[in-house]
């Protein structure tokens, strides 16, 4: 039973353009729901990380949306860049464990 | 500044052997964490423990045992290892309520 549903499983975007990945979860007892960026051969790294009791956090081009009714959050990357190419985990956390979304594999093209 | 270093990076083990996936930390924190990544599958945990001496499962612990003597080491023992755990197992440390920082992974082939 996946805890945390990301779609889409991988995305294609121009160079400039919004890249939107969206994370849904049911367990309402989640309170941390951190993105991780990972390269090719490297272990994932905290993106950026949000708590339910805000709506948006945003940190340079990188912003979270949280619908905490909808029980949803996701991740926008403006202005993409070739080099944001990697793959993308949501994750939602309660307690000691975490868990992950399945990964986007984010793809810009120049 | 180490950070989380796993050894060895890359493996390839006869079903039926045993290895051990080596994890040490030099940040200090008391919460590590083994994951295993699948492709199309995410990341699983195998694994964790809150602190010294104290180790828990999590998703997917079969076939799988770890042990924390000390703060800094979190190792991961295979016993009779299988096709099914070829993968890449990635160590993560924790501390306090902020994210995870992670290993740069193993990447396990069992033929």
């Amino acid at each position: 039973q996946q805890q945390v549903k990301q779609s889409p499983q991988s995305l294609i975007v121009q160079k400039g353009g919004i890249s939107i990945i969206n994370c849904a979860y049911e367990n309402t007892a989640f309170d941390y729901f951190p993105w991780y960026q990972q390269f090719p051969g490297k272990g994932p790294a905290l993106l950026i990380a949000i708590r339910p009791d805000v709506s948006e956090k945003k940190e340079g081009r990188f912003t979270i949306s949280f619908n905490k009714s909808a029980k949803q959050f996701s991740l926008h990357i403006m202005d993409s860049q070739p080099g944001d190419s990697a793959t993308y985990f949501c994750a939602a956390s309660a307690g000691n464990q975490f868990y992950f979304g399945t990964g986007t594999s984010l793809t810009v093209i120049p | 500044n180490a950070g989380v270093t796993q050894t060895p990076k890359f493996r390839i083990l006869k079903i039926g052997q045993s290895m051990t996936l080596q994890c040490t930390q030099d940040m200090n924190h008391n919460y590590m964490y083994w994951y295993r990544q699948d492709p199309g599958m995410g990341l699983k945990l195998i694994y964790y423990s809150v602190g010294a001496g104290i180790t828990d499962k999590g998703e997917v612990p079969n076939g799988y045992n770890v042990s924390r003597s000390t703060t800094e080491d979190f190792p991961l023992r295979l016993e009779l290892a299988a096709p099914s755990q070829t993968s890449v197992y990635f160590c993560a440390t924790r501390q306090g309520e902020g994210g995870y920082t992670f290993g740069s992974g193993t990447r396990l082939t069992v033929v």
